[in-house]
């Protein structure tokens, strides 16, 4: 089965550090996108990134970088400089709309 | 401004009142799907739609219904609702599902229902 795994159900981080959440895929699709969302406590799904399994460079978008290995098939958000308004569940998706179990992370003032 | 929007953002009805969550997109999306959230299972897609007229289920369709009448609109219906139908229901659209979903959903806002 096709799946994707957030083997981190729960971390805490320090404000300003950087953070990493991981997420490991199982596809046998030759091309796919891996996506992360954000899901604060308000509940909304907010786009945070996107990687494309042919694009040559790892993708980043601001505070946000992904740490594609596609060998290992895995795809980890890194986030620096952690803040305290990232503290929200996060998720990674494949395309073809699988979802991971989300990972919650709080950030520590 | 691109989005897609649901109605109502929060429902509490009882067993076996027929409802129906709207929602609809503005961006010409051909792709619309239905999921649920759930504690400690995350989402769980209900059904999907590739467009106007077609759709299919997802993980998850027992006990709802959709249509696809018009690109814009994907309504989901619960016929006769049960308790373990209580969740949070997320809309959400995209250019379109090509093999390995090349292109991000936009999601709505969410709808929390709780059955009674």
């Amino acid at each position: 089965a096709q799946k994707i795994t957030q083997t981190q159900p729960g971390m805490f981080v320090q404000e300003k550090e950087a953070v990493t959440l991981d997420c490991t895929y199982d596809t046998s699709d030759p091309s796919y996108g891996l996506f992360w969302y954000k899901q604060p406590s308000s509940g909304e799904m907010i786009f945070l990134i996107y990687q494309g399994s042919y694009d040559q460079q790892n993708a980043t978008e601001g505070r946000y970088s992904l740490n594609f290995q596609k060998a290992r098939k895995s795809a980890n958000l890194v986030i620096s400089a952690s803040q305290l308004g990232d503290s929200a569940m996060y998720f990674c998706v494949r395309g073809k709309l699988i979802f991971g179990q989300g990972t919650t992370l709080q950030v520590k003032p | 401004e691109a989005q897609v929007t649901q109605n109502p953002r929060y429902l509490i009805t009882v067993t076996g009142k027929k409802l129906t969550v709207t929602c609809s997109q503005n961006m010409n999306h051909e792709y619309m799907s239905w999921y649920r959230q759930d504690p400690g299972l995350g989402l769980r897609q209900i059904y999907y739609s590739m467009n106007v007229e077609v759709t299919d289920k997802g993980d998850v369709p027992e006990g709802y219904k959709v249509s696809r009448k018009e690109k814009r609109n994907f309504p989901l219906i619960l016929e006769s609702p049960s308790p373990n139908q209580t969740s949070l229901y997320f809309c959400a659209s995209s250019l379109s599902p090509l093999a390995g979903g090349l292109y991000e959903q936009y999601f709505g806002p969410g709808t929390r229902l709780t059955v009674t």
